[in-house]
């Protein structure tokens, strides 16, 4: 079983709100870990957007948006980037990862449509 | 400003050795909380982590490649070589030179490098 899972993809209107799932395997425990979330725009390298540990330790990467923002679901082990405000920029790839065992890993990667 | 350029070989033979070097400006890696990381993107994949090394010469590798993969500094020339060991059709991919925000807490700030693109073929 895979560190990180993430949906493949997700779709979503314009003005409407996304949210992202990063499922940590069910022996690693989402709350001991900072989740970090990258954007990757077609033909573009990636991008930091953030990172979360709690709502008292978290951080946004520079010149990222408010409408991104980081948070966690411990009932179904995951960590989680909330995107309001949809634009037809935001279609692209978002990645999450985390440091575990003294490696950084990446989620599969969620293709945002917005349609 | 900071910056990272990737140089390499376009084209690897399978079996042989793929050498990487990652040339930086704008920091030192003898600075604390600087780590140089290697990124790799298969066309159409994933982004799959594969090493780092730390400021003060700490190396960690992906478990799944860290017997074919080894990380290096040369401080005084700002640069960061990535040798892979025994190269493959899979190994075929865009190799990112990056400083990466993912740590334990020890690392800061976050700059990628445009890529290398390397394919491996006979």
């Amino acid at each position: 079983q895979p560190v990180l899972t993430q949906p493949t993809s997700l779709s979503a209107s314009p003005g409407a709100s996304a949210r992202f799932t990063c499922t940590l395997r069910s022996d690693i425990n989402v709350g001991t870990y900072w989740i970090y979330w990258y954007q990757q725009k077609p033909g573009s390298l990636p991008r930091y957007l953030l990172k979360y540990k709690s709502d008292s330790d978290k951080q946004q990467g520079s010149g990222v948006p408010s409408r991104f923002s980081g948070s966690k679901d411990a009932s179904t082990n995951a960590g989680l980037l909330l995107i309001s405000g949809l634009q037809s920029e935001d279609e692209a790839d978002y990645y999450c990862a985390i440091w575990y065992s003294s490696t950084s890993v990446f989620g599969g990667g969620t293709k945002l449509t917005v349609l | 400003q900071v910056t990272l350029r990737e140089s390499g070989p376009a084209l690897v033979k399978p079996t042989q050795t793929l050498t990487l070097t990652c040339s930086f400006s704008g920091f030192s890696l003898s600075t604390g909380g600087v780590c140089v990381n290697w990124v790799r993107q298969a066309p159409g994949k994933a982004l799959e982590w594969l090493a780092r090394i730390d400021w003060d010469d700490d190396e960690f590798y992906s478990t799944s490649l860290k017997t074919r993969l080894t990380i290096s500094k040369d401080t005084s020339r700002n640069q960061v070589v990535l040798k892979m060991t025994n190269v493959d059709p899979v190994d075929t991919a865009t190799y990112f030179c990056a400083r990466l925000e993912i740590s334990g807490g020890s690392c800061r700030g976050d700059y990628w490098g445009q890529g290398a693109v390397v394919t491996v073929s006979s």
